[in-house]
């Protein structure tokens, strides 16, 4: 079964950049089937999509974080990544990575970013 | 851009069944969506796929108890014979310009 992994720090100070990767077990990122997402659940708050990359490279975001956000693709070791720019509190939160066709069917545990000085 | 409409809350006693509801937005009553469960502190899980005829697929080791059914812009999950581990978030999930949630509803057995 194709197993997802987040990575990152904890904590970020706000006006910083967040860098989480996501790190694919047990299948190929490079699967032509595939988009691979980057979803957040900001405390008490329902589930918020990112964006996604495709095996290509192509990725795509929410239009209400496209300015801040880019998500980037390693073959060689099977991760993808997303680094957020500009940073506030309002981006405290718990960041899944997963995957999909259209539908998600593989969800990582998730890691919590926190933005505080 | 396709809007997926969810109540908040439900609540069903122990045993008994409940039936959740996902509404599409018009013009796109056609959607096939996915459903995702939330327990308590931890991560989404994947349910399954349900399709605008009412054919699903499930993921691996999701129990009968749960199933799917569609009418019209309603996509409904179905759990029978509830259960206290069912008690969670449950989010439906569609394709649009990208990914689209619901809002999600809290299901609360009592």
């Amino acid at each position: 079964q194709v197993q997802l992994q987040e990575s990152g720090p904890g904590l970020v100070k706000p006006s910083q950049s967040l860098s989480l990767t996501c790190t694919v077990s047990n299948g190929s990122i490079s699967s032509g089937d595939y988009y691979w997402s980057w979803v957040r659940q900001s405390p008490g708050k329902g589930l918020e999509w990112i964006g996604y990359i495709y095996y290509s490279g192509n990725s795509f975001y929410d239009s209400s974080l496209r300015s801040r956000v880019i998500i980037s693709l390693d073959t060689s070791n099977n991760q993808f990544s997303l680094r957020m720019r500009s940073v506030t509190a309002a981006d405290t939160a718990v960041y899944y990575c997963a995957r999909g066709e259209w539908a998600i069917d593989v969800w990582g545990k998730g890691t919590t970013v926190t933005v505080s000085s | 851009q396709v809007v997926l409409t969810q109540s908040p809350s439900a609540s069903a006693s122990l045993g008994a069944s409940v039936k959740l509801t996902c509404t599409l937005s018009s013009g796109h009553y056609n959607y096939a969506i996915a459903w995702h469960q939330q327990q308590p502190e931890k991560g989404p899980r994947y349910l399954m796929k349900l399709d605008s005829d009412g054919s699903q697929v499930k993921a691996d080791g999701i129990p009968d108890r749960f199933s799917g059914s569609t009418s019209g812009a309603e996509r409904y999950l179905i759990i029978s014979s509830l259960q206290s581990e069912d008690e969670a978030d449950y989010y439906c999930q569609t394709w649009g310009t990208g990914v689209v949630f619901g809002g999600g509803t809290k299901l609360t057995v009592l």
